[in-house]
């Protein structure tokens, strides 16, 4: 039972271009969300966050934005650069509750293409 | 930088053998995870300890799993005897709890141990 869902495994865009990936939770007590990127061989990096309590976190060409009624998120990235091309995970976390556990999505391969 | 660390980097070995993977958390950090890689499941939480004391292991396969973190600067997880189901990923995290508005509010991951069971 997949709480945390990538439904596209992979995303095509052209170099300077937005590439937005999305993602979607079930559990309605995840109240903060992370998005961490994946080089090939090495382990993931944290990227951006968003607590529950807003709607919109930006950091530079990075931005999140969190619709809880949906149960939605998505991560925008503008301009995108070859750079950027990664396996990009969601991961959702309780963290009122007190919970540490963070769980992720199957991740978005990201292609950005020169 | 600060980073964690795991060893071996990569792991061959067969079926029904030992294995044992290391990872040293980053210094200070008080919250260490394990998380496996597959292409089927993504990331899977299969251990977490808070001040080296285990709070949950409910991702991990009881029978033949076990992790420990025998000081603050080492964990480690065994699977005895191991199969070829186990190959994957395994990535080893670590982060300071509670978090505060001066800290790094995700985790850091180590480059992980690629296992593989023939």
């Amino acid at each position: 039972d997949q709480q945390v869902k990538q439904n596209s495994p992979s995303l095509s865009v052209q170099e300077g271009r937005i590439s937005i990936l999305n993602c979607d939770y079930t559990n309605s007590m995840f109240d903060y969300f992370l998005w961490y990127k994946k080089y090939p061989a090495e382990g993931p990096t944290f990227l951006i966050s968003i607590s529950s309590i807003k709607d919109k976190n930006e950091d530079g060409r990075f931005t999140v934005f969190l619709n809880k009624s949906a149960k939605h998120l998505s991560l925008h990235i503008v301009p995108s650069q070859p750079g950027d091309s990664a396996v990009y995970f969601c991961a959702a976390q309780n963290f009122q509750g007190g919970s540490e556990k963070l769980v992720f999505g199957k991740g978005t391969k990201l292609t950005v293409n020169p | 930088d600060a980073r964690v660390t795991q060893t071996p980097r990569d792991k061959v070995t067969e079926m029904g053998q030992e294995v044992t993977m290391r990872c040293q958390p980053i210094l200070g950090h008080n919250t260490v995870f394990w998380y496996r890689q597959t292409m089927m499941q993504g990331l899977e939480l299969l251990a977490y300890f808070r001040n080296r004391a285990p709070l949950d292991d409910s991702g991990m396969p009881k029978d033949r799993f076990s992790a420990e973190m025998p000081d603050a600067t080492l964990a480690t997880l065994k699977i005895q005897p191991s199969e070829p189901r186990d190959s994957a990923v395994y990535f080893c995290a670590s982060g300071l709890v509670p978090f505060t508005s001066r800290t790094n509010y995700g985790y850091t991951f180590g480059s992980g141990t690629r296992l593989t069971v023939v």
